[in-house]
């Protein structure tokens, strides 16, 4: 059973554009959501994080936007780029738990 | 800055041999992790340590096991290698509780392991 669901699987968007991943979760004792992102032929890295006392949280065109209520949080990309294109994971994370709970994953191509 | 190696980018091996994955991390860090990524299925963690000679399993331990004698160092070992253990694996390390970004996993590039 799939902690972290992440949707879509795939996502193709035109330069300039938005795009948009979602990750819904069950586990209300999760306190901790980052957002890593895979270029091909590399590790992960986090690219943003945040946590459940704040709604919202942005890094130059990145943003997280929480919904603690609905037990979802997205990954907004404004003005899409080229070199945006990658894989993308949410995942989720308990108090002092040391696992990642992660989502399956997201692969973003942006179109010039 | 974190600096996470992996020993080889690329492994071929035949059904049956041992295999050893390498993988050193340079930040002290007290955790680390071994994880397998196939398409669709995500990241699914293996075997993590949070400690010298300390481990735990992960969500797919089976057909593995893993040493770590140093704190920098943590390998993944298959002791017969088989085909559904071709993979791409990735190491991780992440600092103790109370560091700055003690949350943050580091990832190494990958191994990718061809089983024939």
């Amino acid at each position: 059973q799939q902690q972290v669901k992440q949707s879509p699987q795939s996502l193709i968007v035109q330069k300039g554009g938005i795009s948009i991943i979602n990750c819904a979760y069950e586990n209300t004792a999760f306190d901790y959501f980052p957002w890593y992102q895979q270029f091909p032929g590399k590790g992960p890295a986090l690219l943003i994080a945040i946590r459940p006392d704040v709604s919202e949280k942005k890094e130059g065109r990145f943003t997280i936007s929480f919904n603690k209520s609905a037990k979802q949080f997205s990954l907004h990309i404004m003005d899409s780029q080229p070199g945006d294109s990658a894989t993308y994971f949410c995942a989720a994370k308990a108090g002092n738990n040391r696992k990642l709970i992660w989502g399956l994953g997201t692969s973003l191509a942006v179109n010039p | 800055d974190v600096k996470v190696t992996q020993s080889s980018r690329y492994l071929v091996k035949r059904t049956g041999e041992k295999v050893f994955l390498e993988c050193v991390q340079d930040m002290d860090h007290e955790n680390m992790f071994w994880y397998r990524q196939d398409p669709g299925l995500g990241l699914r963690l293996i075997y993590f340590s949070y400690d010298v000679k300390m481990k735990e399993k992960g969500d797919i331990p089976e057909g593995y096991s893993v040493s770590r004698e140093k704190k920098e160092r943590f390998s993944l070992i298959l002791e017969s290698a088989s085909t559904n253990q071709t993979s791409m694996y990735l190491c991780a390390s992440r600092g103790a509780s109370g560091i700055p970004s003690y949350n943050e996993q580091f990832f190494g590039p990958g191994t990718r392991l061809t089983v024939l």
